[in-house]
């Protein structure tokens, strides 16, 4: 049930190693962003919001961090795992609608 | 657990065809979204309900596709007449939003292949 690209920016972690995937946004007038995490066959799942008051935000094992001067959007991973493997998605709104970025897919080595 | 459900799951149609994609969205949600994912796209939004009301159907080709939702456990998406170039799978979400801000989730995909 794959769905995504096949010519996505790949990047590979060893397990345990942490994982810092970039997103870079266009509209500067976006102010709400979020990471979905999407697996094989699968829709994309939620991972963490960020709104533009903001420039970093905790969850669990991740942290989003936002810089609107350049209007890039981080999600790192710690402890990359197995079950980390998975197309990661950023997607940003301004209010009009969510578009989302074309993706980064995480492979961790054992 | 309250989740987005789709059907089907797998269409494979000829040419021609007509095809409906169907979606209930998680109880008391507010907003549904319809998206297509594609090799070469990506993800790209087709259209958005909120309340059920249509609020942003520019990302699809008016003249075979349109999005309905009838009542607030059903979200359509039909296509007629269908191209090989609408292969593609086919997401719906919904969420409980403040403006565009909040979590939105995902169904399982429709996947469709027209011949």
């Amino acid at each position: 049930g794959e769905s995504v690209g096949l010519h996505l920016p790949t990047l590979s972690v060893q397990e345990g190693d942490n994982s810092i995937i970039n997103c870079a946004y266009s509209n500067s007038a976006s102010d709400y962003f979020i990471w979905y995490k999407q697996e094989s066959g699968k829709g994309p799942q939620f991972i963490i919001d960020i709104r533009s008051n903001m420039d970093k935000r905790q969850g669990q094992r991740v942290t989003v961090l936002l810089n609107k001067t350049v209007k890039h959007l981080s999600l790192q991973i710690a402890a990359t795992q197995p079950g980390d493997s998975a197309v990661y998605f950023c997607a940003e709104t301004g209010g009009q609608n969510f578009v989302f970025g074309p993706g980064t897919r995480l492979s961790v080595l054992p | 657990d309250a989740r987005v459900t789709q059907t089907p799951r797998d269409k494979v149609t000829e040419m021609g065809q007509e095809v409906t994609m169907r979606c209930q969205p998680i109880l008391g949600h507010n907003t549904v979204f319809w998206y297509r994912q594609t090799m070469m796209q990506g993800l790209e939004l087709l259209a958005y309900f909120r309340n059920r009301a249509p609020l942003d159907d520019s990302g699809m080709p008016k003249d075979r596709f349109s999005a309905e939702m009838p009542d607030a456990t059903l979200a359509t998406l039909k296509i007629q007449p269908s191209e090989p170039r609408d292969s593609a799978v086919y997401f719906c979400a919904s969420g409980d939003l403040v403006g565009l801000t909040g979590e939105l989730f995902f169904g399982e995909g429709s996947r469709l292949t027209v011949l």
